[in-house]
């Protein structure tokens, strides 16, 4: 079965500075999608970024981008520019195609420090 | 359409009754899935339906807890008997193809 590691329970940025978010996954499929969601203090999870196994080119939203190792089945997400509005958990997710279930890691509170 | 949709909000049970809780997908979205999710934790996958077929169900959805999406369209999550441990945050998503877009949750409170 697939699983997803998240070893930061928790990680605080000063704003305005880079804070990254790590993501390990188990899997022995070659084709899958990787995801980061947030949850802000009000519970809707927000997709934040999605990256393609068969692309080797890291995604990248805006201030937010991944670091995609698919070797090493790791799934980094970089936040730039930190914003107190980043503050939120942020999970790490795994799906295969076709609408199989999303697999989600046991998050990271992140703190935005003012 | 706004998104995904839940009702009610917010439940409050006692032990041994019955609840059910409504999720309203994205009208063009084929794909609905129920997760739970407690306090300080990532969501665990409950089950998932693609159009009316129910394709997946995990080993937490336990006899108690059964869903239905009648015509492809709303679903429905009941749990039956409900006990303290399944005071939790029930989530229903849809997706279309890659990602998975989330309603605001059911959070149920069993006293």
């Amino acid at each position: 079965a697939q699983t997803v590691t998240q070893s930061q329970p928790e990680m605080s940025v000063q704003e305005a500075e880079t804070v990254t978010l790590s993501c390990t996954y188990d899997t022995s499929e070659s084709d899958y999608y990787l995801f980061w969601y947030k949850q802000p203090p009000s519970r809707q999870m927000i997709l934040v970024i999605r990256q393609e196994a068969y692309k080797q080119q890291n995604a990248t939203e805006n201030r937010f981008s991944v670091n995609f190792q698919k070797a090493a089945k790791s799934f980094s997400l970089k936040i730039s520019d930190s914003q107190l509005g980043d503050a939120a958990m942020y999970f790490c997710a795994y799906r295969q195609p076709y609408g199989q279930n999303f697999v989600f890691g046991p998050g990271t509170r992140l703190s935005v420090l003012p | 359409d706004t998104g995904v949709s839940q009702d009610p909000r917010h439940k409050i049970t006692k032990r041994g009754q019955n609840v059910t809780f409504r999720c309203d997908p994205i009208s063009e979205h084929n794909r609905l899935y129920w997760y739970r999710q407690t306090l300080g934790q990532g969501p665990e996958f409950l089950t998932y339906f693609q159009n009316e077929a129910q394709l997946e169900k995990s080993r937490l959805l336990s006899d108690r807890f059964s869903a239905e999406r009648p015509k492809g369209s709303f679903s429905t999550l009941e749990i039956q008997r409900t006990e303290q441990g399944d005071s939790a945050m029930y989530l229903c998503a849809s997706s279309l193809r890659y990602e998975a877009f989330f309603g605001q949750g059911t959070r149920l409170t069993v006293v």
